[in-house]
């Protein structure tokens, strides 16, 4: 079965400072990887997605992540993180195509980040 | 466009009682989620739908039920609710027919205290 980890439940960084937020799936088929995030009492809103091709991808809000297949890995990143960042970030991941659940998501634990001014 | 609309936003229930949470998209979207998520767990799916009138059982089923009338409707029944699913309820609808372009938009959540 597919499973999701983020290792950090919570990364507290100043405004300005560079950002990264760790994801590792574990997944047998061909993953399509996801960012959301979550403002507080908001709902969830994709930041970026991975499916195949350039494996840096672009997201809004000036946020990027790479994909390593390597590592099993799809880390989030900003060079400079603003205090409206502060929020729950989520990872998710699907199969790419195939069968009745390849639309079903499976989600990380979730990493809340903190701005410090 | 209101996208997903999940009502109530908020609700206290007792134990043993009976609670639908709704879910409206107006996106014409085929399939539609419903998920819980709870502190250090993330988001788990509950029950999900690929098309008007089918209904599949996601990661956590027991003591939820779902059903698909129509495209935009996919209510969540509770049919007696007990402390353990206290938790916050999203919902999401997707394009399912187009793989690549098959992203879930989420609702703002329904946060059920059971008590």
């Amino acid at each position: 079965a597919q499973s999701v980890t983020q290792p950090d439940i919570h990364i507290t960084v100043s405004e300005g400072a560079s950002l990264e937020l760790r994801c590792n799936y574990s997944y047998g088929a061909t993953p399509y990887l996801f960012w959301y995030v979550q403002s507080p009492g908001q709902g969830l809103q994709l930041l970026l997605k991975y499916f195949s091709g350039d494996t840096l991808v672009q997201g809004i809000k000036g946020f990027e992540a790479e994909f390593k297949r390597s590592q099993s890995s799809f880390n989030l990143r900003k060079p400079s993180v603003h205090w409206s960042d502060a929020a729950e970030y989520f990872c998710a991941v699907r199969r790419a195509a195939g069968g009745t659940s390849y639309g079903k998501l499976t989600f990380g634990q979730g990493t809340i980040l903190t701005v410090h001014p | 466009i209101a996208g997903i609309t999940q009502a109530p936003t908020s609700q206290i229930l007792a134990a043993g009682r009976r609670m639908t949470l709704r879910c409206t998209q107006d996106m014409r979207h085929n399939a539609m989620y419903w998920y819980r998520q709870d502190l250090g767990l993330g988001l788990r799916l509950i029950h999900y739908s690929n098309t008007a009138g089918t209904t599949g059982k996601g990661e956590v089923p027991d003591g939820y039920s779902v059903s698909r009338a129509n495209t935009d409707d996919f209510p969540l029944t509770l049919a007696s609710a007990v402390p353990s699913q206290t938790s916050v309820y999203f919902c999401a609808s997707s394009d399912y027919r187009d793989r690549e372009k098959n992203i879930q938009y989420f609702g703002a959540g329904t946060r059920l205290s059971v008590l």
